[in-house]
Protein backbone atom coordinates (compact mmCIF):
# COMPACT_ATOMS: atom_id res chain seq x y z
CA UNK A 1 0.00 0.00 0.00
CA UNK A 2 1.47 3.57 -0.78
CA UNK A 3 2.45 5.99 1.85
CA UNK A 4 1.32 9.33 2.76
CA UNK A 5 2.43 11.43 -0.17
CA UNK A 6 3.51 15.04 -0.46
CA UNK A 7 4.06 17.41 -3.57
CA UNK A 8 5.75 19.56 -3.97
CA UNK A 9 8.70 18.64 -1.25
CA UNK A 10 10.88 21.75 -1.74
CA UNK A 11 9.13 25.38 -2.40
CA UNK A 12 10.68 29.15 -2.17
CA UNK A 13 8.43 31.62 -2.20
CA UNK A 14 9.14 35.61 -1.49
CA UNK A 15 7.06 37.33 0.97
CA UNK A 16 3.50 37.90 0.36
CA UNK A 17 2.97 35.32 -1.82
CA UNK A 18 0.45 32.71 -1.41
CA UNK A 19 0.97 28.87 -1.79
CA UNK A 20 -0.98 25.69 -2.09
CA UNK A 21 0.35 22.55 -0.93
CA UNK A 22 -0.73 18.77 -1.25
CA UNK A 23 -1.45 15.67 0.49
CA UNK A 24 -2.30 12.61 -0.50
CA UNK A 25 -3.62 9.76 1.92
CA UNK A 26 -3.16 6.62 2.28
CA UNK A 27 -5.58 4.45 0.57
CA UNK A 28 -8.63 4.08 2.65
CA UNK A 29 -7.81 6.82 5.45
CA UNK A 30 -10.57 10.04 5.66
CA UNK A 31 -9.24 11.61 8.12
CA UNK A 32 -6.14 14.13 7.51
CA UNK A 33 -4.16 16.24 9.50
CA UNK A 34 -1.52 18.81 9.30
CA UNK A 35 1.41 20.03 10.87
CA UNK A 36 4.73 23.07 11.07
CA UNK A 37 7.49 22.23 12.06
CA UNK A 38 10.43 24.31 13.00
CA UNK A 39 13.58 23.68 15.03
CA UNK A 40 12.26 26.27 17.65
CA UNK A 41 8.35 24.65 18.05
CA UNK A 42 9.19 21.09 17.18
CA UNK A 43 5.76 19.64 15.32
CA UNK A 44 2.77 21.99 15.58
CA UNK A 45 -0.93 21.11 14.83
CA UNK A 46 -2.59 22.96 12.11
CA UNK A 47 -6.19 21.34 11.06
CA UNK A 48 -7.28 17.88 10.86
CA UNK A 49 -9.72 17.20 8.24
CA UNK A 50 -12.26 14.38 8.12
CA UNK A 51 -14.68 14.00 5.62
CA UNK A 52 -14.56 17.15 3.74
CA UNK A 53 -14.96 18.78 7.01
CA UNK A 54 -12.62 20.71 9.11
CA UNK A 55 -12.96 18.91 12.43
CA UNK A 56 -9.78 20.65 14.68
CA UNK A 57 -7.98 23.53 14.25
CA UNK A 58 -4.86 24.75 16.19
CA UNK A 59 -3.80 28.13 16.99
CA UNK A 60 -2.68 29.66 13.44
CA UNK A 61 -3.50 32.47 11.78
CA UNK A 62 -6.23 32.47 9.61
CA UNK A 63 -3.56 33.39 6.46
CA UNK A 64 -3.57 29.04 6.47
CA UNK A 65 -6.45 27.24 5.29
CA UNK A 66 -6.99 24.10 4.06
CA UNK A 67 -9.43 21.75 2.83
CA UNK A 68 -10.40 18.24 1.69
CA UNK A 69 -12.17 16.43 -1.36
CA UNK A 70 -13.85 13.90 -1.94
CA UNK A 71 -11.37 11.22 -2.32
CA UNK A 72 -9.20 12.56 0.68
CA UNK A 73 -6.68 14.01 -0.82
CA UNK A 74 -6.26 17.70 0.83
CA UNK A 75 -4.59 20.96 0.10
CA UNK A 76 -3.30 23.69 2.72
CA UNK A 77 -3.20 27.21 2.00
CA UNK A 78 -1.08 29.77 2.85
CA UNK A 79 -1.49 33.36 1.99
CA UNK A 80 0.36 36.51 2.29
CA UNK A 81 3.81 34.56 3.27
CA UNK A 82 5.96 35.96 5.86
CA UNK A 83 9.47 35.15 6.66
CA UNK A 84 8.53 32.87 9.77
CA UNK A 85 6.44 30.72 7.91
CA UNK A 86 9.59 28.65 6.28
CA UNK A 87 9.10 25.37 7.79
CA UNK A 88 8.74 21.95 7.03
CA UNK A 89 5.26 20.83 6.45
CA UNK A 90 4.06 17.54 7.33
CA UNK A 91 0.60 15.63 6.63
CA UNK A 92 -0.90 12.94 8.12
CA UNK A 93 -3.69 10.37 7.80
CA UNK A 94 -5.16 7.95 9.64
CA UNK A 95 -8.38 5.27 9.28
CA UNK A 96 -10.89 7.66 11.76
CA UNK A 97 -10.87 10.82 13.37
CA UNK A 98 -7.53 12.21 14.58
CA UNK A 99 -5.32 10.96 17.55
CA UNK A 100 -3.27 7.57 17.90
CA UNK A 101 -1.23 6.22 15.37
CA UNK A 102 -1.06 8.41 12.51
CA UNK A 103 1.28 8.22 9.23
CA UNK A 104 3.14 11.05 8.05
CA UNK A 105 4.32 12.11 4.47
CA UNK A 106 7.90 12.93 3.63
CA UNK A 107 6.68 17.10 3.75
CA UNK A 108 7.23 20.07 2.50
CA UNK A 109 10.18 22.05 2.70
CA UNK A 110 9.12 25.56 2.08
CA UNK A 111 11.51 28.59 2.27
CA UNK A 112 10.22 32.31 2.43
CA UNK A 113 13.08 35.01 1.33
CA UNK B 1 1.72 27.10 26.25
CA UNK B 2 3.97 23.89 25.90
CA UNK B 3 1.86 21.10 27.41
CA UNK B 4 4.38 18.39 25.95
CA UNK B 5 7.74 18.97 26.99
CA UNK B 6 11.21 17.37 25.97
CA UNK B 7 14.01 19.39 28.30
CA UNK B 8 16.60 17.69 26.25
CA UNK B 9 17.35 18.64 22.74
CA UNK B 10 19.97 16.06 21.83
CA UNK B 11 21.41 13.20 23.59
CA UNK B 12 24.81 10.87 22.62
CA UNK B 13 25.09 7.37 23.54
CA UNK B 14 27.57 4.53 22.91
CA UNK B 15 27.26 1.62 20.51
CA UNK B 16 25.56 -1.38 23.10
CA UNK B 17 24.56 0.76 25.88
CA UNK B 18 20.98 2.24 27.05
CA UNK B 19 19.20 5.60 25.66
CA UNK B 20 16.51 6.98 27.59
CA UNK B 21 14.67 9.80 26.22
CA UNK B 22 12.42 11.38 28.83
CA UNK B 23 9.29 13.71 28.55
CA UNK B 24 7.03 15.40 30.78
CA UNK B 25 3.39 16.86 30.51
CA UNK B 26 1.14 19.10 31.78
CA UNK B 27 -2.12 18.32 30.64
CA UNK B 28 -3.99 15.11 33.52
CA UNK B 29 -7.01 15.22 30.28
CA UNK B 30 -4.04 13.32 27.96
CA UNK B 31 -5.21 9.63 27.88
CA UNK B 32 -2.86 8.43 25.08
CA UNK B 33 0.53 8.93 24.73
CA UNK B 34 2.89 8.05 21.53
CA UNK B 35 6.77 8.06 20.25
CA UNK B 36 7.47 8.62 16.85
CA UNK B 37 10.97 8.85 15.16
CA UNK B 38 12.31 10.81 12.22
CA UNK B 39 14.93 10.88 10.05
CA UNK B 40 16.27 13.55 8.15
CA UNK B 41 14.23 14.13 4.93
CA UNK B 42 11.51 12.29 5.93
CA UNK B 43 8.03 12.31 8.22
CA UNK B 44 8.03 10.89 11.57
CA UNK B 45 7.11 7.29 12.20
CA UNK B 46 5.20 5.75 14.70
CA UNK B 47 7.67 3.99 17.39
CA UNK B 48 5.59 2.44 20.57
CA UNK B 49 2.77 3.77 22.17
CA UNK B 50 0.97 3.30 25.53
CA UNK B 51 -2.37 3.85 27.18
CA UNK B 52 -2.75 6.06 30.44
CA UNK B 53 -4.03 3.11 32.15
CA UNK B 54 -0.56 1.52 32.01
CA UNK B 55 2.84 1.86 33.40
CA UNK B 56 4.42 0.22 30.92
CA UNK B 57 4.66 -1.29 27.27
CA UNK B 58 7.66 -2.95 25.21
CA UNK B 59 8.03 -3.67 21.95
CA UNK B 60 11.74 -5.17 21.20
CA UNK B 61 14.48 -3.31 22.15
CA UNK B 62 11.96 0.02 23.25
CA UNK B 63 9.90 0.28 26.28
CA UNK B 64 7.90 3.04 27.37
CA UNK B 65 7.47 3.86 30.80
CA UNK B 66 4.40 5.86 32.10
CA UNK B 67 4.44 7.63 35.56
CA UNK B 68 1.01 9.21 35.84
CA UNK B 69 1.47 10.76 39.39
CA UNK B 70 4.19 12.97 38.27
CA UNK B 71 3.14 13.43 34.67
CA UNK B 72 6.33 11.76 33.00
CA UNK B 73 6.93 9.16 30.64
CA UNK B 74 9.98 7.83 29.19
CA UNK B 75 11.60 5.85 25.91
CA UNK B 76 14.16 3.10 26.87
CA UNK B 77 16.12 1.74 23.63
CA UNK B 78 18.21 -1.26 24.85
CA UNK B 79 20.46 -1.83 23.49
CA UNK B 80 21.24 1.30 21.31
CA UNK B 81 22.43 1.42 17.88
CA UNK B 82 23.80 3.43 15.69
CA UNK B 83 20.55 2.98 13.30
CA UNK B 84 18.74 4.64 15.69
CA UNK B 85 20.21 8.09 15.13
CA UNK B 86 17.36 10.18 14.91
CA UNK B 87 15.04 12.90 16.20
CA UNK B 88 12.21 11.34 18.72
CA UNK B 89 9.20 13.04 19.20
CA UNK B 90 6.63 12.17 22.16
CA UNK B 91 3.31 12.95 21.72
CA UNK B 92 0.36 13.02 23.90
CA UNK B 93 -3.51 12.61 22.37
CA UNK B 94 -6.25 14.69 23.81
CA UNK B 95 -9.91 14.28 23.87
CA UNK B 96 -11.27 17.54 21.90
CA UNK B 97 -14.87 19.05 22.69
CA UNK B 98 -15.70 18.20 18.66
CA UNK B 99 -15.59 14.15 20.42
CA UNK B 100 -11.92 13.76 18.36
CA UNK B 101 -8.78 13.19 19.10
CA UNK B 102 -5.57 15.65 18.71
CA UNK B 103 -1.92 14.72 19.01
CA UNK B 104 0.23 17.74 20.77
CA UNK B 105 3.72 16.81 20.29
CA UNK B 106 6.75 17.88 22.01
CA UNK B 107 9.81 19.47 20.25
CA UNK B 108 11.56 16.72 20.15
CA UNK B 109 15.31 15.31 20.96
CA UNK B 110 18.14 14.41 18.80
CA UNK B 111 19.32 11.03 19.63
CA UNK B 112 23.12 10.01 17.98
CA UNK B 113 24.40 6.63 18.89
CA UNK B 114 28.37 6.26 18.54
CA UNK B 115 29.62 3.29 17.04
Amino acid sequence: KAGVTQTPRYLIKTRGQQVTLSCSPISGHRSVSWYQQTPGQGLQFLFEYFSETQRNKGNFPGRFSGRQFSNSRSEMNVSTLELGDSALYLCASSLRLAGREQYFGPGTRLTVT
Amino acid sequence: DQQVKQNSPSLSVQEGRISILNCDYTNSMFDYFLWYKKYPAEGPTFLISISSIKDKNEDGRFTVFLNKSAKHLSLHIVPSQPGDSAVYFCAASLLTQGGSEKLVFGKGTKLTVNP
